[in-house]
């Protein structure tokens, strides 16, 4: 079945250093969408992502999508500790209904 | 509009207890969902359901069941705990005819933490 997969599992940064995470899927996707999780919370929906090689930004975070339409990557710039908790990325392959596979996150930690 | 709300937030259960995990929305969403937690882990798809009456296994369905007699609500039983449940229990909701292209943003309730021992 389809496995997503993201790195890195862990990530510590000083405040205002910039913070990458990367998913890759075993099969191409319809689409991508991106979910933020704080501390004992539940998942947030952050932004979905389409076309290939599309690019969206939100204020600080930048999300791509792949040319074929396989991987993606999230990118926060000058990290605040607001950004703090797991970012997950989650496929969706055509013709699956609204299923989504999840990766296993990225936790951001951030050092003031 | 309350959203997706999840009862109870915790429960400690004994090993072949059984128990049920409510899950309500009222955004008069189609699809609903129960997806797993475990400690520093990904999401991982138990059931869903595309609407009332119809229900469907996702990714780690046993030891679980669901039923779907209305749209607003979609219970997870489970019949006899065993210490693998113990877990954060998210349940999720989504409206598919949101977008002309692409898939549905998740709404997800506040979890059931549960501990099974």
């Amino acid at each position: 079945g389809q496995q997503v997969m993201q790195i890195p599992q862990y990530q510590h940064v000083q405040e205002g250093e910039d913070f990458t995470t990367y998913c890759n899927s075993s099969t191409t996707l319809s689409n991508i969408q991106w979910y933020k999780q704080r501390p004992g919370g539940h998942p947030v929906f952050l932004i979905q992502l389409v076309k290939s090689g599309e690019v969206k930004k939100q204020k600080r975070l930048t999300f791509q999508f792949g040319e074929a339409k396989k991987n993606s990557s999230l990118h926060i710039t000058a990290t605040q500790t607001t950004d703090v908790g797991t970012y997950f990325c989650a496929g969706m392959e055509n013709n699956a209904g609204n299923m989504l596979t999840f990766g296993g996150g990225t936790r951001l930690m951030v050092k003031p | 509009n309350a959203g997706v709300t999840q009862t109870p937030k915790f429960r400690i259960l004994k090993i072949g207890q059984s128990m049920t995990l409510q899950c309500a929305q009222d955004m008069n969403h189609n699809y609903m969902y129960w997806y797993r937690q475990d400690p520093g882990m990904g999401l991982k798809l138990i059931y869903y359901s595309v609407g009332a009456g119809i229900t469907d296994k996702g990714e780690v369905p046993n030891g679980y069941n669901v039923s779907r007699s209305t749209t607003e609500d979609f219970p997870l039983r489970l019949e006899l705990a065993a210490p693998s449940q113990t877990s954060v229990y998210f349940c999720a909701s989504s409206y598919p005819g949101w977008r002309r292209e692409g898939g549905s943003p998740l709404h997800f309730g506040n979890g059931t933490r549960l501990t099974v021992t």
